[in-house]
């Protein structure tokens, strides 16, 4: 059964550093979407992407965040300048389309990022 | 951000006890999901109902779209110890168009 895969598992960074979260989202999905989940906390939605542009973003989603779609498979999440306060669980997620059953989301294992 | 409150916070149950809790908010859903979720892995998509009063099972598993379109509710029947984790629901406004809100979560422990 096809899934989302997210690279790395585990990311150790210092304050201030850029980091890159990889995401492959299932292969004939359309919309794609970041979420974190600080430790102990609900899972807060950051960005949606879809035909290669942003469709929606949260007001945690600020200047140090970006995302891009760089080739026809991967999905990366950008943080240019860490802060502590980044250090979360990072899930990516995808859906096929925008009608009935096509909204259900699938998640990946996650990337915790660990900002020191 | 919409908030959505999920009831109980924590559930402490016998194996084979049945299970509810719900998800309520101030706001009117179009659509909404509940995920499952274990320990250091991503939510697992157990349910998903697009319409008022609609109900759908997945085996043990029972949810409800509320008929206010503000809430819904989760079931699961003859509880197992590989149910513990925790469930979230998540749902979509009817005004907007991708983004899903994500509810507190209830804590579920199964005691064998």
């Amino acid at each position: 059964e096809p899934e989302v895969t997210q690279t790395p598992s585990h990311q150790v960074t210092q304050m201030g550093q850029e980091v890159i979260l990889r995401c492959v989202p299932i292969s004939n999905h359309l919309y794609f979407y970041w979420y974190r989940q600080i430790l102990g906390q609900k899972v807060e939605f950051l960005v949606s992407f879809y035909n290669n542009e942003i469709s929606e973003k949260s007001e945690i989603f600020d200047d140090q965040f970006s995302v891009e779609r760089p080739d026809g498979s991967n999905f990366t999440l950008k943080i240019r300048s860490t802060k502590l306060e980044d250090s979360a669980m990072y899930f990516c997620a995808s859906r096929v389309s925008g009608q009935g059953a096509d909204y259900e989301q699938y998640f990946g294992p996650g990337t915790r990022l660990t900002v020191t | 951000g919409q908030q959505l409150n999920q009831s109980p916070q924590s559930m402490f149950i016998q194996e084979g006890e049945d299970v509810s809790m719900n998800c309520t908010s101030s706001s009117i859903f179009n659509t909404w999901l509940w995920y499952k979720q274990d320990p250091g892995e991503g939510p697992v998509l157990l349910i998903a109902l697009y319409k008022a009063g609609e109900l759908t099972s997945n085996g043990r598993l029972t949810a409800q779209f509320g008929i206010t379109r503000k809430d819904s509710f989760l079931n699961i029947s003859a509880s197992i110890p590989s149910d513990v984790g925790i469930y979230f629901c998540a749902g979509q406004l009817r005004e907007t168009g991708n983004q899903f809100y994500f509810g507190t979560g209830t804590s579920l422990t199964v005691i064998p």
